[in-house]
């Protein structure tokens, strides 16, 4: 199974919002809205940020939200920290396929 | 707080075995899924299996010819064995527990990781 396509790269200013998508297939992001985002810094392990299309684990700021349209999914990050600066990436509901990654700039 | 760590040899020559154990604390490793991930230098992440605290197991395909993982209950271990390695299988390897449920209104199981090692850095050279 192919990889998700996200962005390369996306950037914003403190205090704005972003969105990354995350486009797969009718089989796997169109069916359900199940899918997980990490958040992983520079030599650090990723991070689990949302996961069943839009929950947030305990602990992770309400500045991030999960959301679906048709076959994309779409992570947002409201009010830009520089802490947000990152790499993100999806993950199929079955766990089994992540996206390609993007890389968060704050500018 | 679950924590995992991951251990084992940081060179392995071409043609060789792969092994890495990832040692569970502050929880059991029982009635969860466990998996390995990797990312080479640079580059994105990509699933290499699943194992159940029982012992199924589940492997991506593309790797399935070459991966073992195994649990050991009474240590709170699972392992992962990687065969006839090459310098592309030179990555960060992680291990993860998996939260899985079942989908509403099908018979297909949901999966993601909550709990990450740290990674361990496997180099592939002579």
């Amino acid at each position: 199974q192919s990889a998700l396509t996200q962005p390369a790269s996306v950037s914003g200013s403190p205090g704005q919002s972003i969105t990354i998508s995350c486009t797969g297939t009718s089989s796997d992001v169109g069916s359900y809205n199940l899918v997980s985002w990490y958040q992983q810094h520079p030599g650090k392990a990723p991070k689990l940020m949302i996961y069943e299309g839009s929950k947030r684990p305990s602990g992770v700021s309400n500045r991030f939200s999960g959301s679906k349209s048709g076959n994309t999914a779409s992570l947002t990050i409201s009010g830009l920290q520089a802490e947000d600066e990152a790499d993100y990436y999806c993950c199929s509901y079955a766990g089994r396929v992540f996206g390609t990654g993007t890389k968060v700039t704050v500018l | 707080q679950v924590q995992l760590q991951e251990s084992g040899p940081g060179l392995v020559k071409p043609s060789e075995t792969l092994s890495l154990t990832c040692t569970v604390s502050g929880g059991s490793i029982s009635s969860y899924y466990w998996s390995w991930i990797r990312q080479p230098p640079g580059k994105g992440l990509e699933w290499i299996g699943y194992i159940y605290y029982s012992g199924s197991t589940n492997y991506n395909p593309s790797l399935k010819s070459r991966v073992t993982i195994s649990v050991d209950t009474s240590k709170n271990q699972f392992s992962l064995k990687l065969s006839s390695v090459t310098a592309a299988d030179t990555a960060v390897y992680y291990c993860a527990r998996v939260k899985t449920g079942a989908v509403a209104g099908s018979s297909l199981r949901k999966y993601y990781f909550d709990y990450w090692g740290q990674g361990t850095l496997v180099t592939v050279s002579s």
